[in-house]
């Protein structure tokens, strides 16, 4: 089937750092999805994606839909404790699949 | 404000006894996805349905799992029976059509 890969798996950040995180695919995706999973809970949709190069942000968070369509990007401003998390990137390679979940990046956070 | 609810949120059974998690999706909502959580394959999808109407259970092991929707407001997952390599964390999310899913909180399942 078709996978994602997510960089970096995890990172260890100090507070107040921004951070970046992408999400990659050799297929071309139509819409692409990213959620945040607190510890001990479900995942939590933060952004979605309709169009290539579009840009959207949800506060402190700002995603891209690559150019090239097989590539996403997120980014958290400022970062703060409770940005902990795993975070997950879904694509849907056209309308009407199911959407594939990459493996997540493990964010840290030091005070 | 609306969730998706699953029960129970943890589950510790012996090898052999059955196991069902239930999942109450959002209302409005005509879409069910089970997801199994570990740490090594990440999110799998198992099974999902469309307006009650299983489309795909190719992710599940059709020899000890089975998903059902008994009703609108009701999804239920079962193991029988149960096995250690199924401890994992299990989700229900709901979704419009192949939209953007929610997702509950999920029942973490040992199996010992």
């Amino acid at each position: 089937g078709q996978q994602l890969n997510q960089s970096p798996q995890s990172m260890f950040i100090q507070e107040g750092e921004d951070v970046s995180m992408n999400c990659t695919s050799s297929s071309i995706f139509n819409t692409w999805l990213w959620y945040k999973q607190d510890p001990g809970e479900g995942p939590v949709l933060l952004i979605a994606l309709y169009k290539a190069g579009e840009l959207t942000s949800n506060g402190r968070l700002t995603a891209q839909f690559g150019i090239t369509r097989k590539d996403s990007f997120l980014n958290i401003s400022a970062s703060i404790p409770s940005d902990v998390g795993i975070y997950f990137c879904a694509g849907q390679l056209s309308e009407g699949q199911n959407f594939v979940f990459g493996p997540g990046t493990r964010l840290s956070v030091l005070p | 404000d609306a969730r998706v609810t699953q029960t129970p949120r943890d589950k510790v059974t012996e090898m052999g006894q059955e196991v069902t998690m239930r999942c109450q999706p959002i209302l409005g909502h005509n879409t069910v996805f089970w997801y199994r959580q570990t740490m090594m394959q990440g999110l799998e999808l198992l099974a999902y349905f469309r307006n009650r109407a299983p489309l795909d259970d190719s992710g599940m092991p059709k020899d000890r799992f089975s998903a059902e929707m008994p009703d609108a407001t009701l999804a239920t997952l079962k193991i029988q029976p149960s096995e250690p390599r199924d401890s994992a964390v299990y989700f229900c999310a709901s979704g419009f059509g192949n939209t953007e899913a929610f997702f509950g909180q999920g029942t973490r399942l040992t199996v010992v």
